[in-house]
């Protein structure tokens, strides 16, 4: 299954929201999709899971939606840690896949 | 919290073998699975496999080269991974899958892994 997140990159100033996108090539049965957050120089950390449940010590300004082929990240106000790039992965299918990443930057 | 620690060389000659090990500190190895992923230097996500006392899964373009174990007694984890070439520098990362081997829930700081001669 491919994994295809939009935008890029996406500019955005402390206070606003952000709305990130990650679409399947197939259908993802379950709604098995995950969203991590990864900082410079850090791991991936475990943000959503099954599309909408956010993990232990997610704030919860991030919200995940969607199902199908369509899923989305949403953060309602960006704190200064929130930049970073986010990255979707899908787990319904046993040859698990990644999106390349959104990276949100300060505009 | 369960922590986790890869450790191994970060040089490995093009050909060779990599190999890596994960130790688990903070928690018991136990009904979990437990994997690797890696990170190419343009920062693509590729998953590498799982195993769970003797089940395994793995990513099917790497079946050939790749081997997985675990030594409980020493809440250990290991990666081998042979013929390796330049396609194969990475920051490999170790992880920890929630129950049922879904999503992962925790991982390693990782280690940057250079094929070179």
């Amino acid at each position: 299954i491919v994994l295809t997140q939009s935008p890029g990159t996406l500019s955005l100033s402390p206070g606003e929201g952000a709305t990130l996108s990650c679409r399947a090539s197939e259908t993802v049965n379950n709604n098995f999709l995950a969203w991590y957050q990864q900082k410079p120089g850090q791991a991936p950390r475990l943000l959503i899971y099954g599309a909408s449940t956010r993990a232990t010590d997610t704030p919860d300004r991030f919200s995940g939606t969607g199902s199908g082929t369509d899923f989305t990240l949403t953060i309602s106000r960006l704190e200064p840690e929130d930049y970073a790039v986010y990255y979707c992965q899908q787990y319904i299918d046993s040859l698990r896949t990644f999106g390349q990443g959104t990276k949100v930057e300060v505009k | 919290q369960v922590q986790l620690q890869e450790s191994g060389p970060g040089l490995v000659k093009p050909s060779g073998t990599l190999s890596l090990t994960c130790t688990v500190s903070g928690g018991s190895m136990d009904d979990y699975y437990w994997g690797w992923m890696r990170q190419f230097p343009g920062k693509g996500l590729e998953w590498i496999g799982y195993l769970r006392y003797s089940e395994t899964l793995d990513n099917p373009s790497l079946r050939s080269r790749l081997s997985m174990s675990s030594d409980r007694s020493k809440n250990q984890f290991s990666l081998s991974l042979t013929s390796v070439t330049p396609a194969d520098m990475a920051v490999y990362y170790c992880v920890r899958y929630a129950r049922g081997g879904l999503y992962c829930d925790s991982w390693g700081q990782g280690i940057l892994v250079t094929v070179s001669s």
